[in-house]
């Protein structure tokens, strides 16, 4: 079984900082994708980032990055230059490849970030 | 361009009562989903639809059903309703499998 876990509850950062949310998953999969995905107070599930597995060079959308650790199954997010609107629940994802049925959330990481 | 819409956004229901949750997508997508959304978890999936025709069961199915009524719409009914469905219930597009998927605002269901 497929399972995503995201250890921090919830983290604080001070505005124009730098903050990593991590993200460990389980599977026994070779092709997969991985997600983050920010869900502000208004509740929209906004795509942050997309990572393929079978991709080593990391995926970067302006001031979000990820680093993806395949071996260690650790797909952790890095957000430069930390603004207010960042603040929101951030929520890692994992599909296998070609299984719809298998999309895999984590509990989520609520993010606070500081003026 | 409104993306995907779900009606309604809040709905208190009595135990046993029934209703259909509606989604609606305009970015011509093959896949649908719906998920729910309880207290302190992730999303977990409900049922979903890989293209037009086609239905089939994710994680937590039992007490829904769904319709895939075309390719645009797909819907979610809770025949006869239990606290335990009281959820945030979200519904998703995407063109493919793995592909990013495009959430709803969300529907607020409450149960009592």
């Amino acid at each position: 079984a497929q399972t995503v876990t995201q250890s921090q509850p919830e983290m604080s950062v001070q505005e124009a900082e730098t903050v990593t949310l991590s993200c460990t998953y389980d599977t026994s999969e070779n092709n997969y994708y991985l997600f983050w995905y920010k869900q502000p107070p208004s509740r929209q599930m906004i795509l942050v980032i997309r990572q393929e597995a079978y991709k080593q060079q990391n995926a970067t959308e302006n001031r979000f990055s990820v680093n993806f650790q395949k071996a260690a199954k650790s797909f952790s997010l890095k957000i430069s230059d930390s603004q207010l609107g960042d603040t929101a629940m951030y929520f890692c994802a994992f599909c296998p490849m070609g299984n719809f049925n298998k999309f895999y959330f984590g509990s989520g990481t609520k993010l606070n970030v500081k003026p | 361009n409104a993306g995907v819409t779900q009606t309604p956004k809040f709905q208190v229901l009595k135990t046993g009562q029934s209703m259909t949750l509606q989604c609606a997508q305009d970015m011509n997508h093959n896949s649908m989903y719906w998920y729910r959304q309880d207290p302190g978890m992730g999303l977990r999936l409900i049922y979903y639809s890989a293209s037009e025709g086609t239905t089939d069961k994710g994680e937590v199915p039992n007490g829904y059903n769904v319709s895939r009524l075309n390719k645009r719409e797909f819907s979610l009914r809770l025949e006869s309703a239990a606290p335990s469905q009281t959820s945030v219930y979200f519904c998703a597009s995407s063109s493919t499998t793995g592909d990013i998927q495009y959430f709803g605002a969300g529907t607020r269901l409450s149960v009592l």
